[in-house]
């Protein structure tokens, strides 16, 4: 149980354009999901955390308006980076927190990342 | 801000045998969680233990088990009869009380030898 799953895993742009990850929990409801960012050879930085049906919080230094977050469904949450800059390629990991199904309450379960590359 | 400091870039073991991998932490919450997530090279995150602040018992699961030294903000996992497939990056991470999101300390890459 508990599983998550993202989509697309890997996307390639143009600089300019637009691109959307989305983000599912397949077996149980997501009450919190968070977007993660990871640079090779790094560690994961917290993006931005979502609650369904809520705005969305995110860390300092994380633009808003170019990464839009929507969490529309208990089972749904999508990133969507806006006018996309080489800047910008990196690996996106979401996870969900969620109190049905196999998840565990206090636990975050990670989706299986999206590697995005900005020409 | 809470932070996770893991001191070693990288731990080598032979195959069999157990490692232990270091975490400290700083907070000043009480209530709050600690994790070790593993990353191989596939990069997807899978949980290898939790430990809640409040229990004093150490969490284990199976060959994994944790030294949770709450005093010393210090929580590190020991890996028994290490196998080739524990092959990966191995974070360690920090959750408050709330519903927040992980802060991760810098990983520890873990080669095991045949």
């Amino acid at each position: 149980g508990a599983v998550v799953s993202q989509h697309p895993s890997r996307v390639i742009c143009k600089s300019g354009t637009s691109v959307k990850i989305e983000c599912r929990s397949l077996d149980f409801q997501a009450t919190t999901m968070f977007w993660y960012r990871q640079f090779p050879k790094q560690s994961l930085m917290l993006m931005a955390t979502s609650n369904e049906g809520s705005k969305a919080t995110y860390e300092q230094g994380v633009e808003k308006d170019k990464f839009l977050i929507n969490h529309a469904s208990l089972t749904l949450s999508t990133l969507t980076v806006t006018s996309a800059h080489p800047e910008d390629s990196s690996f996106y990991i979401c996870s969900a927190m969620g109190t049905s199904g196999g998840a565990s309450t206090d636990t975050q379960y990670f989706g299986p990342g999206t590697r995005l590359t900005v020409l | 801000a809470q932070t996770v400091t893991q001191s070693q870039p990288e731990m080598s073991v032979q195959e069999a045998e157990t490692v232990t991998l270091s975490c400290t932490y700083d907070t000043s919450e009480s209530d709050y969680y600690l994790f070790w997530y593993k990353q191989p090279p596939s990069r997807q995150m899978i949980l290898v233990i939790r430990q809640e602040a409040y229990k004093q018992q150490n969490a284990t699961e199976n060959r994994f088990s944790v030294n949770f030294q709450k005093a010393a903000k210090s929580f590190s996992l020991k890996i028994s009869d290490s196998q080739l497939g524990d092959a990966a990056m191995y974070f360690c991470a920090y959750r408050g009380g709330g519903a927040d999101g992980l802060t991760f300390g810098k990983g520890t890459h873990l080669i095991i030898q045949p």
